[in-house]
């Protein structure tokens, strides 16, 4: 089975930062990879597919980069809206696993 | 404008069978390219892929649950069900379903409102 890791589980940064998470596969997914933000109580919502491509809709300071078995999604400059939770997903070979999430909190 | 519903009950007890139903619209299921998948959520935790069914009636669950789950569709009903036996306390959550389609590699794209669960006698 393909297992996800995230790092760092969690962070404090302040509004204007820069922030980058980093997701990680235990073997190559190619660019199978998406990533979504969770506000609490509400559903994900898509914010990477296919690794980098901006799902329609989506501030342009969030962006995805990488292949293989590692990915980062950035935020260029973070914004009140943007404290929340962020779980990468691998969807590889016809099955499907999420990270366990990186909670970005207001320093 | 593509939207997905869950309905079911909110308390199911121990050992019971979870039937969830995920009503949608704006896209079929007869249509090649597409599906419909269930995550789930436990309180504070992370999300869970269950299973996914494709246009073709092609079905995938996620390998440690896959003893548990079954999933089905009515193209015709725009509806897609998912049955877990033998519930657990440790299966409490919120139960989403979501689309995909090949278009975006089969990531979930838009998702449903979720339903909670909770297992208790």
């Amino acid at each position: 089975d393909i297992q996800m890791t995230q790092s760092p589980s969690s962070l404090s940064a302040s509004v204007g930062d820069r922030v980058t998470i980093t997701c990680r596969a235990n073997q190559g997914i190619r660019e199978d990879l998406s990533w979504y933000q969770q506000k609490p109580g509400k559903a994900p919502k898509r914010l990477i597919y296919a690794a980098s491509s901006l799902q329609s809709g989506v501030p342009s300071r969030f962006s995805g980069s990488g292949s293989g078995t590692r990915f980062t999604l950035t935020i260029s400059s973070l914004q009140p809206e943007d404290f929340a939770t962020y779980y990468c997903l691998q969807h590889n070979s016809y099955l499907w696993t999420f990270g366990p999430g990186t909670k970005v909190e207001i320093k | 404008q593509i939207t997905l519903k869950e309905s079911g009950p909110t308390l199911v007890k121990p050992t019971q069978t979870l039937t969830l139903t995920c009503n949608f619209s704006g896209f079929s299921l007869s249509t090649s390219g597409v599906g419909v998948g269930w995550i789930r959520q436990p309180p504070g935790k992370a999300l869970e892929w269950l299973a996914l069914i494709y246009w073709d009636d092609d079905k995938r669950y996620s390998p440690s649950l896959k003893s548990r789950l079954t999933i089905t569709k009515d193209a015709s009903k725009n509806q897609v069900v998912l049955t877990v036996t033998d519930m657990d306390p440790v299966d409490t959550g919120t139960y989403y379903c979501a689309h995909v389609e090949m278009a975006t590699v089969w990531s979930f794209d838009i998702w449903g409102q979720g339903t909670m669960v909770t297992v208790s006698s």
